[in-house]
Parts: C-alpha cells; sequence; structure tokens
C-alpha cells in the first residue's frame, strides 16, 4: 500500500513570495491534515480537510489556506511568505476523523 | 485548552535498561492518546494508541486519568529504539486535530 505522498520535499522561496504544498492521501482515505514543525516549536495542527470541506483550522493567519480536491489530494498555499514560515510541513491523512492519521515525508520550505 | 507535555527533550540509557518516556496532558473530557515515532530519515509514524490496549515493540502505555498521564515503556531497551518520541492527544469539539507534544530524543546506548 502506497502511503501518504507529498511534493515538492524543498522548496525555496524569498519572503514576500507564495508557496504550494501537495499531497496525496493514501488510497481512500478521505481526511487529510496538514502540520507545520518549525524548529523548536514542534508540531502544529494547520488545516483539516474533509469529503472536499475545511473542517477545522489551527492558529495560524488566514495567508494559511488550502483545498482538498475531488480526488481527495490537497494544497496548502501559503501567501506572503514571511521567514518564520520556514519549516517542515507534514499531510497525514486518515479514513475519517477518529482513526489512525499516517503521515508524510514532509516538505521542507525555506524562506529567504 | 488542550495541552501535552512531555518533560524530557533529551533521554539516554543503555542497551537492556528499562526506558520510560513521560507524557503529560490536560484536557477537560475524555481523550484519545497516541504515541508517535520518528527513526532517523524516516517519516513520523503511529507506534501505539491507548483505545487498542497493544504493545508494539515492546513499548507499553497505560493512560492514567487521575494523573493525566500516558507514560511509554519498555522494560529493555534496544538500540534502534533510539528515535525522537512524540506524545499525542485528540478528543471534543476538535475531533480530528492532533495535539502534539514537543517530542523526547531517546538514545539508546551499546
Amino acid at each position: 500500500e502506497a502511503g501518504v505522498t507529498q511534493s515538492p520535499t524543498h522548496l525555496i522561496k524569498t519572503r514576500g513570495q507564495q508557496a504550494t504544498l501537495r499531497c496525496s492521501p493514501i488510497s481512500g482515505h478521505t481526511s487529510v491534515y496538514w502540520y507545520q514543525q518549525a524548529l523548536g516549536l514542534g508540531l502544529q495542527f494547520l488545516l483539516w480537510y474533509d469529503e472536499g470541506e475545511e473542517r477545522n483550522r489551527g492558529n495560524f493567519p488566514p495567508r494559511f489556506s488550502g483545498r482538498q480536491f475531488p480526488n481527495y489530494s490537497s494544497e496548502l498555499n501559503v501567501n506572503a511568505l514571511e521567514l518564520e514560515d520556514s519549516a517542515l510541513y507534514l499531510c497525514a491523512s486518515s479514513w475519517d476523523r477518529e482513526e489512525t492519521q499516517y503521515f508524510g515525508p514532509g516538505t521542507r520550505l525555506l524562506v529567504l | 485548552a488542550q495541552r501535552v507535555t512531555q518533560p524530557e527533550k533529551l533521554l539516554s540509557v543503555f542497551k537492556g535498561a528499562p526506558v520510560e518516556l513521560k507524557c503529560n496532558y490536560s484536557y477537560s473530557g475524555s481523550p484519545e492518546l497516541f504515541w508517535y515515532v520518528q527513526y532517523s530519515r524516516q517519516r513520523l509514524q503511529l507506534l501505539l494508541r491507548h483505545i487498542s490496549r497493544e504493545s508494539i515493540k515492546g513499548f507499553t502505555a497505560d493512560l492514567n486519568k487521575g494523573e493525566t498521564s500516558f507514560h511509554l515503556k519498555k522494560p529493555f531497551a534496544q538500540e534502534e529504539d533510539s528515535a525522537m518520541y512524540y506524545c499525542a492527544l485528540r478528543g471534543g469539539s476538535t475531533l480530528g486535530r492532533l495535539y502534539f507534544g514537543r517530542g523526547t530524543q531517546l538514545t539508546v546506548w551499546p
């Protein structure tokens, strides 16, 4: 069974630019979650999508947004990048909100 | 508010010694607790969840609601247990999202 995949693996942007990160869930999983792992801050919940709808949002500014496509894959968009957005962004998927979340390898974003 | 605390950032033990990774939480309802592990250069993966009450790779964890703890234990540590361990909580109106502790880096010396 293929696991959660994320692209790109690394992304380098400059301050003020926009970044788009992509996630493909495990086949059959309808829920996708995004987490930010910044140095020294641990894993912070960003967004949860289920059946194409945003179900929950963490304590992040509106310039963090995303969407889920009909095939359940997801995009995370970060607008007006700031230096502190540099982090590892993890995507996870699950059958539903009560089931185990399986994580992808992450996208490492560096903002210069 | 939900919160997960892992008081030890680093933990070192020798091979064959018992190991306990501490996790305390704050949550007013009935939480679901998890331990995730991240081995070097691998993705984060589930080690165990309290509702399954099973032992994985020799690790066990008991939910103690009175002490609001979910400590991870193994009687005899192995070198391959060296990894980053995260305790996580899920529950209530925020069902779906996981709250993570900051993690404990376990090193098992030969």
